[in-house]
């Protein structure tokens, strides 16, 4: 399973990081979404990095390339993104999901975590 | 970018209805589309992959077809746990894009 943390009140501007727990499988072994969902709005992609096999490298949605990073910690078996200078359209439940395979494009999303919220206000 | 656009974005069905979703892409992505089921407070859930493949665990009442740019979930007989709204998703390149949904209600 999947579990995701650090959801919570941010100030437009600021920063939050998020953290995506795996037990079962290794993150490092596996492609790692993160997948948000705007309140009574539709699944955006948001990101992945690839897994080991892969050389670990991301990938990122256009609305938030330059400002949030995927990176994870294989050795706890953690998928972090780390979000910053946040808006009020970054406001969302954020979801992390595994992949089928460590590539990212042509896996499917076949483990999803129960989702954080994120909400990005003054 | 790939666009993918879903039809119709809202069904109102019965229970033991056969119901048909379509998903169409903007250019043609082999077969590389999954099809997500969300309930109201939840995570999707993946039901399908490569277009017609059934998750495990799934139930054979869903089923899909199609390849290239037009695709369909269907439910042969809908059953009360069955309404949700249903994604379809490729991810055949970047950026990995999901539909924009269908919602299945009760009648």
């Amino acid at each position: 399973q999947v579990v995701e943390s650090g959801g919570g009140l941010a100030q437009p501007g600021r920063s939050l990081r998020l953290s995506c727990s795996s037990s079962g499988f290794g993150v490092g072994d596996y492609c790692m979404n993160w997948i948000r969902q705007a309140p009574g709005r539709g699944l955006e992609w948001v990101g992945f990095i690839r897994g080991k096999g892969h050389g670990g490298s991301t990938e990122y949605a256009a609305s938030v390339k330059g400002r949030f990073t995927i990176s994870r910690d294989d050795s706890n078996s953690v998928a972090y993104l780390e979000m910053s200078n946040l808006n009020s359209e970054d406001t969302g439940i954020y979801y992390c999901s595994k992949s089928s395979n460590s590539y990212g494009y042509g896996g499917w999303f076949d483990l999803w975590g129960q989702g954080t919220l994120v909400i990005v206000s003054s | 970018d790939i666009r993918l656009t879903q039809s119709p974005s809202l069904l109102s069905a019965s229970i033991g209805d056969r119901v048909t979703i379509t998903c169409r892409a903007s250019q043609a992505i082999n077969n590389y589309l999954a099809w997500y089921q969300q309930k109201p407070g939840k995570a999707p859930k993946l039901l399908l992959y490569a277009a017609s493949i059934l998750q495990s665990g799934v139930p054979s009442r869903f089923g899909g077809s199609g390849s290239g740019t037009e695709f369909t979930l269907t439910i042969s007989s809908l059953q009360p746990e069955d309404f949700a709204t249903y994604y379809c998703q490729h991810v055949k390149n970047y950026p990995l894009i999901f539909g924009p949904g269908t919602k299945v209600d009760i009648k």
